[in-house]
Parts: C-alpha cells; structure tokens; sequence
C-alpha cells in the first residue's frame, strides 16, 4: 500500500533549535510538495519540486527555512533557528507531473506537527 | 496566500441529508479538486474537475464547476456520519502550483 511517510509525527522543541522535517514521497511521484496547516492561515503552500527540482519557494520564509530533495526518496524541510511562530501541522504531499502538465491528484502524508516553546 | 474561499465556513446536517459546499477562486486554473480530512490526519483527495468539464460525479459526491463564475461546489448525497471532516476544494494552474482554500467543516449528526 503506497503512502508518503513523514517524520517526525509530533515535535516538542524550544526557540532557536534546529527542526528537520523528512518525508519520503509515493515511489514512481515526481513532484513533492511542503504544506503548512495553522488554524489562522489555513493551509500555505511553502515550496514544491519536480523531479527533485525547486519550482517555487516563495512562500517559505528565506531566513529560517530550508527545503530540500538529497535525492528521488527523501524531501527534507528545515527551521532554523526555529520560533514559536512556526508551530503549525507541517504536511508533506507527492504526485506524478509529466511534462508540465497540470498537478493532479496529491498523495499527503499524515503531518508533522511542530511545537516550539 | 488562499486561492479559493469555501463557503459555509461550518455545516451541521443530520444523516441522510444533502451536504453542499462551495468555491470560489481567483485567477485562471486548469483543474480544481477537493479534498477531505479527517480530524488530525492528511488530506485525502475526492475529485478532480478540468476546466472544460461542467459536471462530474463520484459515487456519492457530485461536482460542478463555473469557470466564467470562477466556482464550484461539491454536492454529497446521503451524507453518513462517517463524512463528518473538513473538505478542501484546491485549484490547480500552469505552474504545477496546487493551492488550497480555507475548508468547511462538515458534522453529520445520528
């Protein structure tokens, strides 16, 4: 049964640490996309690949975040120095994109929720 | 920034009864799609509509979409107490960018 596995599910830190965040994405998918989920913003897209390339990251602030795909399975999303402001649900999702086509259906995983003290 | 606004922000229906959503965007899109989640989980996808598409139906679910009004809405039929979540209509564009609306919450009652 294919999924996209993110882990951690659930981070306690304190402000200043470093987070990291991994997912790996449905083998076969070619784009991965980093959500974040926070009851006052709703769901903001951070930044997603295609074929392990970054397409967009402009909704990811540049200072403290970091977002990464070392190779076809694993996306990596990094905070640091991390704020109390960045506690949310953060949710990894991948799909299949061919030939700049369109994004179909997306795969999420369960979530990494963050808090930050 | 959200693309879509769903309306109503929350719905409470009994069981059997017809549970409608709306959606509306902003800007030009080449498919919308919703999504279901269920409390504390991922999203799950439902339906997607192309923009040349008027009207598609999924087992229970039955979606419309006006492209010259910029909405859709998403119709579940018989609603069961196992629909109660938070459904999503999510638009997609040119630039493989998938973004999401602000979701309705559904409680279907006993």
């Amino acid at each position: 049964d294919a999924r996209v596995t993110q882990t951690p599910r659930h981070k306690v830190t304190e402000m200043g640490q470093e987070v990291t965040m991994r997912c790996q994405p449905i083998l076969g998918h070619n784009t991965v996309f980093w959500y974040r989920q926070t009851m006052m913003q709703g769901l903001e897209l951070l930044a997603y690949f295609r074929n392990r390339a970054p397409l967009d990251d402009s909704g990811m602030p540049k200072d403290r975040f970091s977002a990464e795909m070392p190779d076809a399975t694993l996306a990596t999303l990094k905070i640091q120095p991390s704020e109390p402001r960045d506690s949310a649900v953060y949710f990894c999702a991948s799909g299949s994109n061919y030939r700049g086509r369109d994004t179909g259906e997306l795969f999420f995983g369960e979530g990494s929720r963050l808090t930050v003290l | 920034s959200q693309q879509g606004e769903e309306d109503p922000q929350a719905l409470s229906i009994q069981e059997g009864e017809n549970a409608t959503m709306n959606c509306s965007y902003k800007t030009s899109i080449n498919n919308l799609q919703w999504y279901r989640q269920n409390s504390g989980r991922g999203l799950v996808h439902l339906i997607l509509i192309r923009s040349n598409e008027r009207e598609k139906h999924s087992g229970r679910l039955r979606v419309t979409l006006d492209t010259s009004k910029k909405s859709s809405s998403l119709l579940i039929t018989a609603s069961r107490a196992a629909d109660t979540a938070s459904y999503f209509c999510a638009t997609a564009g040119t630039a493989s960018k998938l973004t999401f609306g602000t979701g309705t919450r559904l409680q279907v009652t006993l």
